[in-house]
């Protein structure tokens, strides 16, 4: 089946710094990528739609300044979580949409900690 | 907006059992896609099965298959022969015809016990 990949899984950093987090898609090519959040015990939570060779269309309430989200190719797309503060901290999901039928293909997850 | 409701939050079931989760969701369209994914402790997200919404016949694949009600919305899983692996959070989601995105309902704890 279809990989999408995430790194870091775990990431720890400080408040007011930055963070980078990797999602690629592994095997297949994905016009299409999405970014979730999800707190503990909750579901899924869509943030934003990322577009390769555009912008990213984010949900209402999610702060674009605030995550920033680039598709720069068809197997990679970023989420960095800029000016991070400790109620940034969360589980961050990521998944791949193989564009030749209707699914999504998910992403281990990335665990960031904002000290 | 369409919506997704999984009314129980949590529950169990003896090893080698049937257990079927319940998933309703709210839509005006035609044509759409369901779909029950599992999260284990890892945390990935794995597809157990889909369903189009064109399509009369349910879904199965191997010890899941799904009860797929069109006029009453409802869109039920069960799990046959119970495994401890299939122990995780189980989401129901949505997708409408021509949409990317995924609906999700707020998930069930399913705990497998030997």
């Amino acid at each position: 089946g279809a990989v999408v990949s995430q790194h870091p899984s775990w990431v720890i950093c400080k408040s007011g710094t930055s963070v980078k987090i990797e999602c690629r898609s592994l095997d297949f090519q994905a016009t299409t990528m999405f970014w979730y959040r999800q707190f503990p015990k909750q579901s899924l939570m869509l943030m934003a739609t990322s577009n390769e060779g555009s912008k990213a269309t984010y949900e209402q309430g999610v702060e674009k300044d605030k995550f920033l989200i680039n598709h720069a190719s068809l197997t990679l797309s970023t989420l960095t979580v800029t000016s991070a503060h400790p109620e940034d901290s969360s589980f961050y999901i990521c998944s791949a949409r193989d564009f030749t039928i209707y699914e999504q293909y998910f992403g281990p997850g990335t665990r960031l900690t904002v000290t | 907006a369409q919506t997704v409701t999984q009314s129980q939050p949590e529950m169990s079931v003896q090893e080698a059992e049937t257990v079927t989760l319940s998933c309703t969701y709210d839509t005006s369209e035609s044509n759409y896609y369901l779909f029950w994914y599992k999260q284990p402790p890892s945390r990935q997200m794995i597809l157990v099965i889909r369903q189009e919404a064109y399509k009369q016949q349910n879904a199965t694949e191997n010890r899941f298959s799904v009860n797929f009600q069109k006029a009453a919305k409802s869109f039920s899983l069960k799990i046959s022969d119970s495994q401890l692996g299939d122990t995780a959070m189980y989401f129901c989601a949505f997708m409408q015809g021509g949409s990317e995105k995924l609906v999700f309902g707020k998930g069930m704890k399913l705990t497998v016990n030997p």
